[in-house]
This record gives C-alpha cells, sequence and structure tokens, in this order.
C-alpha cells in the first residue's frame, strides 16, 4: 500500500525559532496533501490542503504567514512553523490520498512539536 | 461532510469482537463511510470503507445499514494491540479531507 514517510518524528525548539516538518509519498505521488494539528486529548484539525505547484489552501483561522506549506514536487510537501511560539506545541500530521482507491488515505507518522 | 456520532468510549474482553457503533444520519448518497484508527501518538490508520455493501478485509468489517444512516465496525477478535481511538468518517470520493470528529476510544482488556 501506499507510505507517506514524516521527519522528523519529534522535535524540541526554542521559542522564536523556525522549524521544519517533511512528508513524502515512497511509492506513489500525492498531487494533494492534507497537513493536520492535533492537540493532546483532542482530535485531528485540518490545517492546510497543499497541491503540487500551486499555493496551499488554508483553513479558517490558520496564519499562513506562520504554517509555510511548500509542495514543490508530486512526492514531497514541507510544514514550517515560523517564529515558533510555546502555543503551537502539538502533533502535525500529513495525509495524502492513496494512489489506489482501496487504500484509502494514507497518513504519515506524526511530529511531536514542543516548543520552549 | 456529514456529521458522525460515536459513544466516547467502550471497554472489549481480549479475544472477543468489538462493535463500534457510529451514526451519520446526514450522508449523502455520494458519501463514503471510512473508520480509522489512531494508536497513542501516531498516525491515523486506515481500516476500512464503504459506500453501502458491508464489507470485509483482513481488519474488519464493516455493516452499513441499508437506509445509510449508521455503521458498525466490527473487530472479530480483538487483542490488547487494537486499543485506540476509532474514528468514524463520513466523506466523498476523491482528493476530499477527512473531517475527523472525537472517535471512539476502545480498550481492549486482557
Amino acid at each position: 500500500g501506499a507510505v507517506v514517510s514524516q521527519h522528523p518524528s519529534w522535535v524540541i525548539c526554542k521559542s522564536g525559532t523556525s522549524v521544519k516538518i517533511e512528508c513524502r509519498s515512497l511509492d506513489f505521488q500525492a498531487t494533494t496533501m492534507f497537513w493536520y494539528r492535533q492537540f493532546p486529548k483532542q482530535s485531528l484539525m485540518l490545517m492546510a490542503t497543499s497541491n503540487e505547484g500551486s499555493k496551499a489552501t488554508y483553513e479558517q483561522g490558520v496564519e499562513k504567514d506562520k504554517f509555510l506549506i511548500n509542495h514543490a514536487s508530486l512526492t514531497l510537501s514541507t510544514l514550517t512553523v515560523t517564529s515558533a511560539h510555546p502555543e503551537d506545541s502539538s502533533f502535525y500530521i500529513c495525509s495524502a490520498p492513496g494512489q489506489e482507491w482501496g487504500y484509502g488515505y494514507t497518513f504519515g507518522s506524526g511530529t511531536r512539536l514542543t516548543v520552549v | 461532510d456529514a456529521k458522525t456520532t460515536q459513544p466516547p468510549s467502550m471497554d472489549c474482553a481480549e479475544g472477543r469482537a468489538a462493535n463500534l457503533p457510529c451514526n451519520h444520519s446526514t450522508i449523502s448518497g455520494n458519501e463514503y463511510v471510512y473508520w480509522y484508527r489512531q494508536i497513542h501518538s501516531q498516525g491515523p490508520q486506515y481500516i476500512i470503507h464503504g459506500l453501502k455493501n458491508n464489507e470485509t478485509n483482513e481488519m474488519a468489517s464493516l455493516i452499513i445499514t441499508e437506509d445509510r444512516k449508521s455503521s458498525t465496525l466490527i473487530l472479530p477478535h480483538a487483542t490488547l494491540r487494537d486499543t485506540a481511538v476509532y474514528y468514524c468518517i463520513v466523506s466523498r470520493a476523491g482528493s476530499y479531507q477527512l473531517t475527523f470528529g472525537k472517535g471512539t476510544k476502545l480498550s481492549v482488556i486482557p
């Protein structure tokens, strides 16, 4: 089945710095990638949708200048959290529609971001 | 996308069948029912999906009522590794984002 590789698995950074999270589709081409955020004991919330070769679409309330999304190729989408603050600490997860319909949507393993 | 209602938590004895219900009374004709699960601190894992017929794969069975307003995910022989939050989602086919509700926290008890 389709695999999405997400890195890093966890990262700790200082307030004010930027962090980049990568999601790669390993055995299929992902023209679309969804980025979710999950706070402790809460469900996944969609942040943005990235499409290869075009600007990302952000959900209401998500700052596009703070969460920079780049989908420069058919196998790589990145999320950069700029000027991170402690309130940005969360679990970030990417997802792509599977190459074959029967496999549904494939999710990355997630990135635990802690801003100190 | 149609909304879903799931019980917040359920317990199941190890080795027994786990039956997880989901209500989706406002589902549209072109919306599928998806089930995913999330083990603690991992990304969601696809389990199964269906449109109107019952479906079965190596992980689970999906029973959809004739009016499609509810469904049940069945894990035939639950193991401790099946302890997770299970999400029932309805969505159109294609490249549409999945909207997650609160899910059901299934605890498999030895």
